[in-house]
C-alpha cells in the first residue's frame, strides 16, 4: 500500500505570508494527488487534483505542484480565512490514503 | 446543487453492527464512483471504501475488510456502508464522498458520529 507523509504537522505563519507544505508519497503516485482544506467541524473541502489544477471556485493563491513522490501546496498570501487543516492524498490504486493533515494556524 | 445527506449513525456496542446511508441531489448518481470516509476524534482522514457506478466493483482498507460492505441504489440515489464486528476504533464521524473520476472527491456529507462504546 501506499502510505502518504505530509510535513509539517504543524504551521504558524502571518497574514500575507507565502507557505508551503509538503506531501511525499511511499511510491511514484505520478500526478494522481489531491489536496483538501477542513475547518473545524466541517467536510473537506477539494482545493486541487491531478498534483496541480485548481478546483472550480477556489481562490488562485493556492497551488499545487509535483510528480512522482513529492508534491507540494503553496498559499501564496496567507488570509485568516486559511486557518484550516489541509490533507493531501492519492488516488493512484486502491486503496487509497490521505496524508496526516497539516495545521495552519495564523500568528 | 450536488448535496450529499449521511444517516444512520449512533451509538453502538462493541460487536454490533449499524448501517450508514448516504442519499444524494443535484446530479445523476450512477454516474459517479462513490466512497465512504472515517475521521476518529481529533485525527486524519481515512479512506474506507469504494463503489462504481453500476456496483459491479467494490474495494475496502484492509482495516475494515470482512467486516464492512459498501453498497447502492441508483434508483434510490443511495450508497450504504454495513458496518459489523464493531470495535472501539470505528468510533468517527462517517462522510460519504463523490469521486469525480480521478479529480478526487469534490462533492462530501456532513458527515454521521458512530460511536462504539459498551
Amino acid at each position: 500500500d501506499i502510505q502518504m507523509a505530509q510535513s509539517p504537522s504543524t504551521l504558524s505563519a502571518s497574514v500575507g505570508d507565502r507557505v508551503t507544505i509538503t506531501c511525499r508519497a511511499s511510491q511514484d503516485i505520478l500526478a494522481w494527488l489531491a489536496w483538501y482544506q477542513q475547518k473545524p467541524g466541517k467536510a473537506p473541502q477539494l482545493l486541487i487534483y491531478q498534483s496541480s489544477i485548481l478546483e472550480t471556485g477556489i481562490p488562485s493563491r493556492f497551488s499545487g505542484s509535483g510528480s512522482g513522490t513529492e508534491f507540494t501546496l503553496t498559499i501564496s498570501s496567507l488570509q485568516p480565512d486559511d486557518s484550516a487543516i489541509y490533507y493531501c492524498q492519492h488516488y493512484h490504486y486502491y486503496p487509497w490514503a490521505f496524508g496526516q493533515g497539516t495545521k495552519v494556524q495564523i500568528k | 446543487q450536488a448535496q450529499l445527506v449521511e444517516s444512520g449513525g449512533g451509538l453502538v456496542k462493541p460487536g454490533g453492527s449499524l448501517s450508514l446511508s448516504c442519499t444524494a441531489s443535484g446530479f445523476t448518481f450512477s454516474h459517479y464512483y462513490m466512497s465512504w470516509i472515517r475521521q476518529a476524534p481529533g485525527k486524519g482522514l481515512e479512506w474506507l471504501s469504494y463503489i462504481s457506478g453500476s456496483s459491479s466493483t467494490t474495494y475496502y482498507v484492509d482495516s475494515v475488510k470482512g467486516r464492512f460492505t459498501i453498497s447502492r441504489d441508483n434508483a434510490k440515489n443511495s450508497v450504504y456502508l454495513e458496518m459489523s464486528s464493531l470495535r472501539d476504533e470505528d468510533t468517527a464521524v462517517y462522510y460519504c464522498a463523490r469521486a469525480r473520476g480521478v479529480d478526487g472527491f469534490d462533492i462530501w456529507g456532513q458527515g454521521t458520529v458512530v460511536t462504539v462504546s459498551s
